[in-house]
């Protein structure tokens, strides 16, 4: 069956330091993936998008991920972590067909000055 | 976002009462959906409407019932509601099922007690 595993439930990086964020599926095709961003009592927001082509996706707030299907993952990236970006960061695929988003369970992100 | 609303934003109700959430739209998109979040389980779907009065089931759905009578607004109600219930609430709208062009905008949410 389709899904979407994140294997960290919480990360914890220094201000400034390099981020990534693991997203593992399991899919039949190559599938549309996605990354939300959560901040405390706040409802999802979109960071960014693979559909298709280029496997490299640029998102907002300076967030990156790459999808590569050799190893069935979408991991999230940043430079730099600013302590704004303490936040649930969820990665989401829809099952076959057009159908609703399935969602990991999430990694917490906290940021240490 | 202003295009997507939930109400109530929190709710404290006894067990066996019936309990609905509101979530109203004013994007016009066909897809809406109903998330709960909780600890350890991240989101997960319980009904979702692809139209006027077509809707479905998702994962959780069990204790759950959902009615779409106009575009904008999708009704989730818990018939009788239980401590299991006790959770957070998400609407959600998409233009596509899968949310392929721009993803899904999601409400604030709704903190439900169930006591």
């Amino acid at each position: 069956a389709q899904s979407v595993t994140q294997p960290d439930i919480h990360i914890t990086v220094s201000e400034g330091a390099s981020l990534e964020l693991r997203c593992n599926y399991s899919y039949g095709a190559t599938p549309y993936l996605f990354w939300y961003v959560q901040s405390p009592g706040q409802g999802l927001q979109l960071l960014l998008k693979y559909f298709s082509g280029d496997t490299l996706v640029q998102g907002i707030k300076g967030f990156e991920a790459e999808f590569k299907r050799s190893q069935s993952s979408f991991n999230l990236r940043k430079p730099s972590v600013h302590w704004s970006d303490a936040a649930e960061y969820f990665c989401a695929l829809p099952l076959p067909g057009n159908t609703p988003l399935v969602f990991g369970k999430g990694t917490r992100l906290s940021v240490i000055a | 976002d202003a295009g997507i609303t939930q109400s109530p934003r929190h709710k404290v109700t006894e067990t066996g009462t019936p309990v609905t959430l509101r979530c109203h739209q004013t994007e016009n998109h066909r897809y809406m959906y109903w998330y709960r979040q909780d600890p350890g389980h991240g989101l997960r779907l319980i009904h979702y409407s692809y139209g006027v009065k077509d809707t479905d089931k998702g994962e959780v759905s069990d204790g759950y019932s959902v009615s779409r009578s106009k575009t904008e607004d999708f009704l989730l109600t818990l018939e009788s509601a239980t401590s299991s219930q006790t959770s957070v609430y998400f609407c959600a709208i998409s233009e596509w099922g899968s949310g392929q062009n721009y993803g899904y905008t999601f409400g604030s949410g709704t903190r439900l007690t169930v006591v």
